[in-house]
């Protein structure tokens, strides 16, 4: 079965330091897409990051970093110099290539909540 | 650089009544997709479209639900006769390609709130 399990609720971070959301897949596909997303209270859903099965390396996009830990099917995002505006709600999700069809599946989120 | 856009923002409705949610997909993406968000849920797959037709579609995605591509830019949801637990907000998504490669990230539109009265 495809499953992705983010068993933090919610987070605290100081203002200036990295924080790490937790994310735990489970797919038998070879083939498939990691995502991140973000929430703002406004709603929308801003794509972050994205990690390939066969991506050699972590991906990272600006304060963005994904730690792929492919044997132990985790994807944790990591925040570096986190900022006020990075509270918002933040949702790890999985793409499988072959046996996925055309749907993206979420975990259930993390609430982060950055302190002045 | 370009995005999903979604209207109306909010829509307040009356049980039974019909709503169409109204969806403007990134111009050369070719994958169409509605998810919905029960207020405090997890987002949940509806339906994809591709090519003019339904690829996908979950089981929350009955004889109620219907999507539409009318012309070359727009992609449409309706829900005939609305529930109160059609109360959610819906995304559109849209897709360059299915699968295998960043190139098939979905990117969301802002979302429409539905309220079901």
């Amino acid at each position: 079965a495809q499953k992705i399990t983010q068993t933090q609720p919610g987070m605290f971070v100081q203002e200036k330091e990295a924080v790490t959301l937790d994310c735990t897949y489970d797919t038998s596909d070879p083939s498939y897409g990691l995502f991140w997303y973000k929430q703002p209270s406004s709603g929308e859903m801003i794509f972050l990051i994205y990690q390939g099965s066969y991506d050699q390396q972590n991906a990272t996009e600006g304060r963005y970093s994904l730690n792929f830990q492919k044997a132990r099917k985790s994807a944790n995002l990591v925040i570096s110099a986190s900022q006020l505006g990075d509270s918002a709600m933040y949702f790890c999700a999985m793409r499988n290539a072959n046996t996925g069809g055309f749907k993206t599946i979420f975990g259930a989120g993390t609430r982060l909540f950055v302190k002045a | 650089e370009p995005e999903v856009t979604q209207t109306p923002s909010h829509q307040v409705t009356q049980m039974g009544q019909e709503v169409i949610l109204r969806c403007v997909p990134i111009s050369n993406h070719l994958y169409f997709y509605w998810y919905r968000q029960i207020l405090g849920q997890k987002v949940e797959f509806l339906v994809s479209f591709y090519n003019n037709e339904i690829s996908e579609k979950s089981e929350i995605f009955d004889d109620q639900f219907s999507v539409e591509r009318p012309d070359g830019s727009n992609f449409t949801l309706k829900i005939r006769s609305t529930k109160l637990e059609d109360s959610a907000m819906y995304f559109c998504a849209s897709s360059f390609r299915l699968a295998g490669a960043r190139e098939d990230t979905q990117y969301f539109g802002p979302g429409t709130r539905l309220t079901v009265l």
